[in-house]
């Protein structure tokens, strides 16, 4: 069995500082993790995955994530937000087998003010 | 390129109807899933299918029956709607299951009165 725990449900900051999302997971078996972007009225993208490699990922509008497999965290970031990242960020794993599925965490609402 | 598209948008129904939730995928992907998202639980895992022919239950599947007819298609039926099945609801697929990620519809907004 696997979790997702997310640490922050809300995260309000203002344009142009930095933010971090924060997601700790639990699992007895290797995972691989992705974060997701939900912007309002919308389906969830995908905004990076961290497969294997380097554990440092670069996605897509400048985020980040770092995977600690000691702390079993996978903590997005990005170092300037802007109005348009205002959305909902979900953490997910997924089991390394074949008949895995996604677990997701509750979200984090970030809100960027001007 | 269409992607993920569901059908309906929007739907309110009355208590002890049913309706059916259509999925539709053009990415020819194996896998295909149901969620429900509700206010700070983030997605549950109603119904998932690993291939044309097969269902599978997920996290929440009572109250809910899929079918997997064809490849592209993964349909989500409620046979007699409750209010507790108000939700927004998500299909998903992805080409395998663990490293692919999931492609999302755009959700379906169910009120059941």
């Amino acid at each position: 069995a696997q979790s997702v725990t997310q640490l922050d449900s809300q995260v309000p900051v203002f344009e142009e500082a930095p933010v971090e999302l924060r997601c700790n997971y639990s699992s007895s078996v290797s995972v691989y993790l992705f974060w997701y972007v939900q912007y309002p009225n919308q389906g969830l993208q995908l905004l990076l995955k961290y497969l294997s490699g380097s554990t440092l990922v670069k996605g897509i509008n400048g985020f980040e994530a770092e995977f600690n497999k000691s702390q079993t965290s996978f903590h997005l970031r990005k170092p300037s937000v802007h109005i348009s990242d205002t959305a909902e960020y979900f953490c997910a794993v997924s089991p390394g087998t074949n008949a895995g599925k996604s677990t997701f965490g509750d979200g984090t609402t970030l809100t960027v003010k001007p | 390129n269409a992607g993920v598209t569901q059908t309906p948008k929007f739907r309110v129904l009355k208590t002890g109807q049913s309706m059916t939730l259509l999925c539709a995928q053009d990415m020819n992907h194996e896998y295909m899933y149901w969620y429900r998202q509700d206010p700070g639980m983030g997605l549950r895992l109603i119904h998932y299918s690993v291939g044309e022919g097969t269902t599978a239950k997920g996290e929440v599947p009572d109250g809910y029956n899929v079918s997997r007819l064809k490849k592209q298609n993964f349909l989500l039926g409620l046979e007699s709607a409750a209010p507790s099945q108000t939700s927004v609801y998500f299909c998903a697929s992805s080409p395998f299951s663990g490293k692919s990620p999931l492609h999302f519809g755009n959700g379906t907004r169910l009120t059941v009165t």
